[in-house]
């Protein structure tokens, strides 16, 4: 079946720096990928839509500026938080679409920012 | 816009028991997916609901899309205690090659041994 790999899994950072997130599907293609956002004992909130070789479609109250994501190839997408600080830490998830509902979940990512 | 209610949010059983959870919404879904999530991972698929009326099995779980179109629900039957987790179910919105999934809250299930 589909596999997305999530990496790192866990990153801790210093207040002020940017952290890269990386996405993977590793036995198909995917024209476009999805990041998401968790806090705590609540629901996957859908942060932006990555669509390989243009622009990313953010959700209304994201900051693009903020959360810069890059979809590259079909195969590789990558979100950076850039200038980090604590109330962007959480739980990141992006997820892959192989028949178009996106439905592939990759492992997450647990940001800490101290 | 279309949103998911999901309930219970949170459910306390005994290892054996049978589990019902459901989620509703005001406006029409084609497909219906439910998702359990552990902690500290991403979500992983369960069952996959395309057809108005249909009732899938995977295992001990079984899902039904509801003759509306408006709602699902999801049992587990003899539950164990790898059960434990949290619950979503999730419907995709927006058209053409780029559905994006609206989730439910997420039942939050505890199976005591």
């Amino acid at each position: 079946g589909a596999v997305v790999s999530q990496h790192p899994s866990r990153v801790i950072c210093k207040s002020g720096t940017s952290v890269k997130i990386e996405c993977r599907s590793l036995d198909f293609q995917a024209t476009t990928m999805f990041w998401y956002r968790q806090f705590p004992k609540q629901s996957l909130m859908l942060m932006a839509t990555s669509n390989e070789g243009s622009k990313a479609t953010y959700e209304q109250g994201v900051e693009k500026d903020k959360f810069l994501i890059n979809h590259a190839s079909l195969t590789l997408s990558t979100l950076t938080v850039t200038s980090a600080h604590p109330e962007d830490s959480s739980f990141y998830i992006c997820s892959a679409s192989d028949r178009g509902y996106g439905y592939t979940f990759g492992s997450g990512t647990r940001l800490t920012v101290v | 816009g279309q949103q998911l209610n999901q309930s219970p949010q949170s459910m306390f059983i005994q290892e054996g028991e049978d589990v019902s959870m459901n989620c509703t919404s005001s406006s029409i879904f084609n497909t219906w997916l439910w998702y359990k999530q552990d902690p500290g991972e991403g979500p992983v698929l369960l069952i996959a609901l395309y057809k108005a009326g249909e009732l899938t099995s995977n295992g001990r779980l079984t899902a039904q899309f509801g003759i509306t179109r408006k709602d699902s629900f999801l049992n587990i039957s003899a539950s164990i205690p790898s059960d434990v987790g949290i619950y979503f179910c999730a419907g995709p919105r927006g058209g053409g090659s780029n559905y994006k999934l609206t989730f439910g809250k997420g039942t939050l299930l505890t199976v005591n041994p």
